[in-house]
């Protein structure tokens, strides 16, 4: 199974300031057949479901507001919110889906500073 | 509008079984994979099991295979999750997800709790 292990746990960023989440995954998710990583990031709010933020490491989901960023390849990402909104405290999840098992990470807690 | 209403969770003894079902609607159900995934109180998220769009292939966390079956009903636009020889381990709130690659669609979940 491929292991997704995120940093830190938990983050306390400022109201506008910038926020970095990384997610490390055991082996590669990127296919070389058609150059797309495998990768997803989901935003849990308590008592809410979570919601798909990032696609394909790097694509935003629909009416996601373009403060958020996915990046990375290979076993490297990162979720970069560029200025932190009241809206944005939440879990962050990233999530491999190369194969099965599909696997999370466990979960990253944004908190405003 | 798209939407998932999961059903069924409840307090279950261990040993017990217990059926999850999943309504869906504002889409074409039968064109895509669906699945459930589980919270534990207070942790993160794990898959459980998938399946395509016909029922031909199926697939489960190692951790209940031989106890959860997953299954669909295209004509009633419903997925279900019967979860059988239940563990403590079990405990969670059980998400219905539109599995279209990744989890785009999720329902707002069913609370399973198993315990004497």
């Amino acid at each position: 199974d491929i292991v997704m292990t995120q940093s830190p746990d938990s983050l306390a960023v400022s109201l506008g300031e910038r926020a970095t989440i990384n997610c490390k995954s055991s082996q590669s998710v990127l296919s070389r057949s058609n150059d797309k990583n495998y990768l997803a990031w989901y935003q849990q709010k308590p008592g809410q479901p979570p919601n798909l933020l990032i696609y394909w490491a790097s694509t935003r989901e629909s009416g996601v507001p373009d403060r958020f960023s996915g990046g990375g390849s290979g076993t490297d990402f990162t979720l970069t919110i560029s200025s932190l909104q009241a809206e944005d405290v939440a879990v962050y999840y990233c999530q491999q889906y190369y194969n099965t098992p599909v696997t999370f990470g466990q979960g990253t807690k944004l908190e405003i500073k | 509008e798209v939407q998932l209403v999961e059903s069924g969770g409840g307090l279950v003894q261990p040993g017990g079984s217990l059926r999850l079902s999943c309504a869906a609607s504002g889409f074409t159900f039968s064109s895509y994979w669906m699945g459930w995934v589980r919270q534990a109180p207070g942790k993160g998220l794990e898959w459980v099991a998938n399946m395509n769009q016909d029922g031909s292939e199926k697939y489960y966390v190692d951790s209940v295979k031989g106890r959860f079956t997953i299954s669909r009903d295209n004509a009633k636009n419903s997925l279900y999750l019967q979860m059988n020889s239940l563990r403590a381990e079990d405990t969670a709130v059980y998400y219905c997800a539109r599995a279209n690659y990744v989890f785009d669609i999720w329902g707002q979940g069913t609370l399973v709790t198993v315990s004497s």
